[in-house]
């Protein structure tokens, strides 16, 4: 059974820094594309960041370019979202999903920008 | 960029309706064309992708058509618990997009 695992959420103030990560298991994890979409409060989704199965090829929305990384350890099975300069609109819940057409989905770990 | 159009953002209908919701791409898509499903305080589940796979486990109530730029989905039959929002997506190219939700309540 696939799981996915999101932690690393929590508050933080506007131009700061949080690393979100996502455990996944259940599946051969190097083989998969792995995607973030994130909803801000009664929005809809909005795709962040789309990384490669060995993690050399990497997508960004406008919104997040420059200032978020996808990252992975296939040894540990984890994928990463390195998200820096936060701002008030990065507020929401960011889930990992597998893979860019996101068949399987984590439960979510919630981002809160705000001083 | 391609733009995913939703229609309609939300609907009201009754037990046993059919009920058809629709996207429409700015561009062709291939059939790289997925449907979810989001109940309050969950996150989305797949229903359907290359516009009309069934996931493994989802209703056959559920279906996913094309044509052209237009991407349907139908619930056969509405039953309480397909009460949700429903969205689109395209994976075509990036950056990937979904559309805007549709909000299903049942009268």
């Amino acid at each position: 059974e696939v799981q996915l695992l999101e932690s690393g959420g929590g508050l933080v103030q506007p131009g700061g820094s949080l690393r979100l990560s996502c455990a996944a298991s259940g599946f051969t994890f190097s083989s998969y594309v792995m995607t973030w979409v994130r909803q801000a409060p009664g929005k809809g989704l909005e795709w962040v960041s789309t990384i490669g199965g060995s993690g050399d090829a990497t997508n960004y929305a406008d919104s997040v370019k420059g200032r978020f990384t996808i990252s992975r350890d296939n040894s540990k099975n984890t994928l990463y979202l390195e998200m820096s300069s936060l701002r008030a609109e990065d507020t929401a819940v960011y889930y990992c999903a597998k893979p860019e057409r996101c068949q399987d989905w984590g439960q979510g770990t919630q981002v809160t920008v705000s001083s | 960029d391609i733009q995913m159009t939703q229609s309609p953002s939300s609907l009201s209908a009754s037990v046993g309706d059919r009920v058809t919701i629709t996207c429409r791409a700015s561009q062709a898509l291939d059939y790289h064309l997925a449907w979810f499903q989001q109940k309050p305080g969950q996150a989305p589940k797949s229903l359907i992708y290359s516009a009309s796979i069934l996931e493994s486990g989802v209703p056959s109530r559920f279906s996913g058509s094309a044509s052209g730029t237009d991407f349907t989905l139908t619930v056969s039959s509405l039953q309480p618990e397909d009460s949700a929002t429903y969205y689109c997506q395209q994976y075509k190219s990036y950056p990937l997009t979904f559309g805007g939700g549709t909000k299903v309540e049942i009268k």
